[in-house]
């Protein structure tokens, strides 16, 4: 069945350092894969998406490519700022997102 | 965007009796709603999918007795987790869609003591 690996938190950075967040995935098919943030008090929301091999989402300065040969999406940002901090979710499903199997999710905290 | 309003936030409750979590859509019509659970350090994970005016489906390993879930009405989906217990302690989260894409509710944090 389908998996998402995700890198565990909390990961805690000082404000302008760069960012990544790995992402490894098990899937049958040709998934599409997602980054999702929730915010403190706020719902899930798409940060980027790619739905093929070798696309680059990108969102807010955030990007990931997906990597079939790897089997990863990893997120990646040059520069985070504090109102980055939140919980960042990779996911794989379908091209209409239905039925999405997430990873554990990472808090980022972003100090100043 | 569309505007997804889960509540409660957060419930305590005792073992044995029933919670109820609401899921609303506050600007769109919702055909379809999704349940998602995730306990401590593990994935989010799918519960169940239901479509307005019909059952719910559930994934393998999640007890339709035990975690009630009806979508009476295309801007509204309840979940009850019948006579809790610790084990259920968790987060919950309801997203829901038309066509287009998922919109996500904040969650709701159970605890069950």
């Amino acid at each position: 069945g389908n998996s998402v690996t995700q890198m565990e938190g909390p990961v805690t950075l000082s404000e302008e350092a760069f960012l990544t967040i790995n992402c490894t995935y098990t899937a049958t098919g040709y998934p599409s894969l997602f980054w999702y943030v929730q915010y403190p008090g706020e719902g899930l929301q798409l940060l980027l998406k790619a739905t093929k091999a070798d696309d680059k989402g990108s969102n807010k300065g955030f990007e990931a490519t997906y990597r079939k040969e790897t089997t990863s999406f990893h997120l990646e940002k040059g520069s985070v700022q504090v109102s980055d901090s939140a919980v960042y979710f990779c996911a794989l499903g379908g091209r209409g997102n239905e039925k999405l199997t997430f990873g554990t999710g990472t808090r980022l905290t972003i100090i100043p | 965007g569309a505007v997804v309003s889960q509540h409660p936030s957060r419930v305590i409750c005792k073992s044995g009796t029933s919670v109820k979590i609401e899921c609303r859509s506050l600007d769109f019509q919702a055909t379809t709603m999704f349940w998602y659970r995730q306990f401590p350090k593990q994935s989010l994970m799918l519960m169940a999918t239901s479509n307005e005016g019909s059952k719910a489906t559930y994934e393998q390993g999640v007890e339709k007795d035990k975690f009630l879930i009806n979508h009476a009405s295309l801007t509204l989906s309840t979940l009850t987790v019948t006579s809790a217990h610790p084990e259920d302690s968790s987060f919950y989260i309801c997203s829901a869609r038309t066509d287009g894409p998922l919109f996500f509710g904040s969650g709701t944090q159970l605890s069950v003591l």
